[in-house]
């Protein structure tokens, strides 16, 4: 089955304690990013990564790192969370691509609580 | 800066009584918007992608349309399992493939 999985689904940590979401896809896509979503706020975009050569920034970067050392996986890395990193995140996924193909598939969503 | 405006926020419908949601947006050099579906605490899933000023998308009950400025999501005869937040996002032209979506729309569709 074509899909985006995200591990851990929830995760309640501490202040500055070191934590990693991954995000891995199955479908050959070149394209991946992370959101959040907060209410009132909407879905904003973390990081995105073209293929497994590019990386940059979305809106909202500060206090988050990623990687994209392979095609499948795309981890977040949150170095020294703190009490506004509590959100819902999204890994998302595109073929991409020169042709009409922008069509991102989201993975079930990482509820996260930093207390 | 894209802009993504959904309107209304809410509403509220009961199964039989079509409507429309609506998407406005601000982007230079539209690449493409796209429509999602989101369950409460589930990922969104996608529906439609217009590309085009003209262009009408459907699947079962819901159809999408794009105008220059706006596009519409018609829900038709709904029922309650289309009970959903509807998201609205557009993709600029370029070679960043972001996303900016809208802050969606709640349905509820009462039996």
């Amino acid at each position: 089955e074509a899909q985006v999985t995200q591990n851990p689904r929830y995760l309640i940590t501490v202040t500055g304690k070191k934590l990693t979401v991954t995000c891995s896809q199955n479908m050959n896509h070149e394209y991946m990013s992370w959101y959040r979503q907060d209410p009132g706020l909407g879905l904003r975009q973390i990081y995105y990564s073209m293929n497994v050569e590019v990386t940059d920034k979305g809106d909202v970067p500060e206090g988050y790192k990623v990687s994209r050392k392979e095609k499948r996986n795309f981890p977040l890395i949150l170095e020294s969370p703190s009490p506004n990193q509590t959100s819902l995140y999204f890994c998302a996924s595109s073929l991409s691509g020169g042709d009409l193909s922008y069509e991102q598939y989201f993975g079930p969503g990482t509820r996260l609580t930093v207390t | 800066e894209d802009q993504v405006t959904q309107s209304p926020e809410a509403l509220r419908l009961q199964e039989g009584e079509s409507s429309s949601l609506n998407c406005s947006y601000t982007v230079s050099g539209l690449r493409g918007l796209f429509w999602y579906r989101q369950d409460p605490g589930k990922g969104p899933e996608f529906l439609f992608t217009l590309y085009s000023a003209g262009e009408e998308k459907e699947k079962e009950r819901l159809k999408a349309t794009l105008t220059k400025k706006e596009s519409f999501l018609h829900i038709t005869a709904p029922k309650p399992e289309d009970s959903a937040t509807y998201l609205c996002a557009v993709l600029r032209g370029g070679s960043n493939y972001k996303l900016t979506f809208g802050k969606g729309t709640l349905l509820t569709v009462n039996p």
